[in-house]
């Protein structure tokens, strides 16, 4: 069975930094590109960034751009993101999720909520 | 940046009806890199459709997508009580960032 499990979510001072994790099992995770996916409370899905399976290529939105650093294992078939400069606007569920161009996103993980206030 | 705007924002109708959900983009890409999600209350989003018009593993026949270009729709048959949720499309693999639509909400009418 797929499974991708979020940790590292909690509550943070602006402009703090947090570093969320993703366990992935069930599946070759160094076979695949990997996504975060973040959603505020009660707003809609914003992607994030993504790395390819061997993470040569890298992609950020621009509202993140310079402050979230995502980054991979595949020896511990493990997704991070390491969160920097953190402000309230970064409050969201965040998601890993799997999937390689073509073949839309097919595995997600349960959220990990991360909250910036102070 | 391709924005993806979708239509409508809330469709209210019956179980048993039919569901016709729009995407529409701000500029032409492959539909190969287009997907749909489904979203229920407190869950994860779940892949309905990739490639525009591919569905996903384990998803019933009554989810459908078509379009290509600019122009992309979800349709949903015949509307089961369980498909009441918010729907996504999303471009992944065309040019980043790999924007989502912002949601057409179903619901019971």
């Amino acid at each position: 069975e797929v499974q991708l499990v979020e940790s590292g979510g909690t509550l943070v001072q602006p402009g703090g930094s947090l570093r969320l994790s993703c366990a992935a099992s069930g599946f070759t995770f160094s076979s695949y590109s990997m996504n975060w996916v973040r959603q505020a409370p009660g707003r809609g899905l914003e992607w994030v960034s993504y790395i390819s399976s061997r993470s040569s290529t890298k992609y950020y939105a621009d509202s993140v751009k310079g402050r979230l650093t995502i980054s991979r294992d595949n020896a511990k078939n493990s997704l991070y993101l390491q969160m920097n400069s953190l402000r309230a606007e970064d409050t969201a569920v965040y998601y890993c999720a799997s999937g390689d161009y073509g073949s839309g996103m097919g595995y997600w993980g349960q959220g990990t909520l991360v909250t910036v206030s102070s | 940046e391709i924005v993806l705007t979708q239509s409508p924002g809330t469709l209210s109708l019956s179980p048993g009806e039919r569901a016709t959900l729009s995407c529409r983009a701000s500029q032409s890409f492959s539909s190969s890199y287009l997907a749909w999600y489904q979203q229920r209350p407190g869950q994860a989003p779940r892949l309905l459709i990739y490639g525009a018009s591919s569905r996903a593993t384990g998803i019933p026949d009554r989810f459908s997508g078509s379009g290509s270009g600019t122009d992309f729709t979800l349709t949903i048959s015949r509307l089961e009580p369980e498909d009441f949720a918010v729907y996504y499309c999303q471009q992944y693999g065309s040019s980043p960032p790999y924007s989502f639509g912002q949601g057409t909400k179903l619901e019971i009418k």
